[in-house]
């Protein structure tokens, strides 16, 4: 149990354009999803945390208008690259929260890797 | 969140075991200590959490130290497959977002 899936896996676009990637879970329902980027080398930094039916919660230097994330059911979230530009290119990996006990554990989706040209 | 410290990397012989350190000397009470592995182009694989006393799962073993500010990592038969970066990432009860630092790149040595 426990998975979580994205799509897709990896997509090409042109700068300019507009670019969805879904994050779902698949066997558990989550109210909290999270949306991390990772470069080339680096660790994964969190852009924001998605709250199902209200808005996300965006960290500090990313921008909201920029990254649009949807979270409208207890199993997807979706993030939006609006206008790409080629330093949007990275690794977008979501991960969603689930409650075990008394603690809570993230599981994390495989990833979508976004090439801007 | 409190910050972790771990080696940049470590290598091990296959089939050996493998004991990855994590310093944690802020950790507050509430705090739980997790651990995720990343393989090239992946995303974090879930490898085990604890809060207090010792734990393990078919995957590995986690040791915490008595005053929580340190816990090990054991791999007890490390393979090719486990070669990865694994993170060592603490969390609020509340289960707020993990904040990644840069891991320990482990290499397994046939």
């Amino acid at each position: 149990g426990a998975v979580v899936s994205q799509h897709p896996s990896r997509v090409i676009c042109k700068s300019g354009t507009s670019v969805k990637i879904e994050c779902r879970s698949l066997d558990f329902q989550a109210t909290t999803m999270f949306w991390y980027r990772q470069f080339p080398k680096q660790s994964l930094m969190l852009m924001a945390t998605s709250n199902e039916g209200s808005k996300a919660t965006y960290e500090q230097g990313v921008e909201k208008d920029k990254f649009l994330i949807n979270h409208a059911s207890l199993t997807l979230s979706t993030l939006t690259v609006t206008s790409a530009h080629p330093e949007d290119s990275s690794f977008y990996i979501c991960s969603a929260r689930l409650l075990r006990g008394l603690s809570y554990e993230q599981y994390f989706g495989p990833g979508t890797r976004l090439t801007v040209t | 969140d409190a910050k972790t410290t771990q080696p940049n990397s470590m290598e091990s012989n296959e089939e050996e075991p493998v004991h990855l350190p994590c310093n944690h000397s802020t950790i507050s009470g509430t705090d739980y200590i997790h651990w995720y592995r990343q393989l090239p182009s992946q995303g974090p694989e879930y490898v085990i959490h604890g809060l207090t006393s010792n734990v393990n799962n078919r995957m590995a073993s986690l040791a915490i130290a008595e005053d929580r500010k340190s816990s090990t990592l054991i791999l007890h038969r490390a393979t090719l497959r486990d070669a990865a970066v694994y993170y060592c990432i603490l969390s609020i009860e509340g289960g707020q977002n993990f904040v990644f630092g840069p891991g320990t790149r482990l290499s397994v040595l046939p």
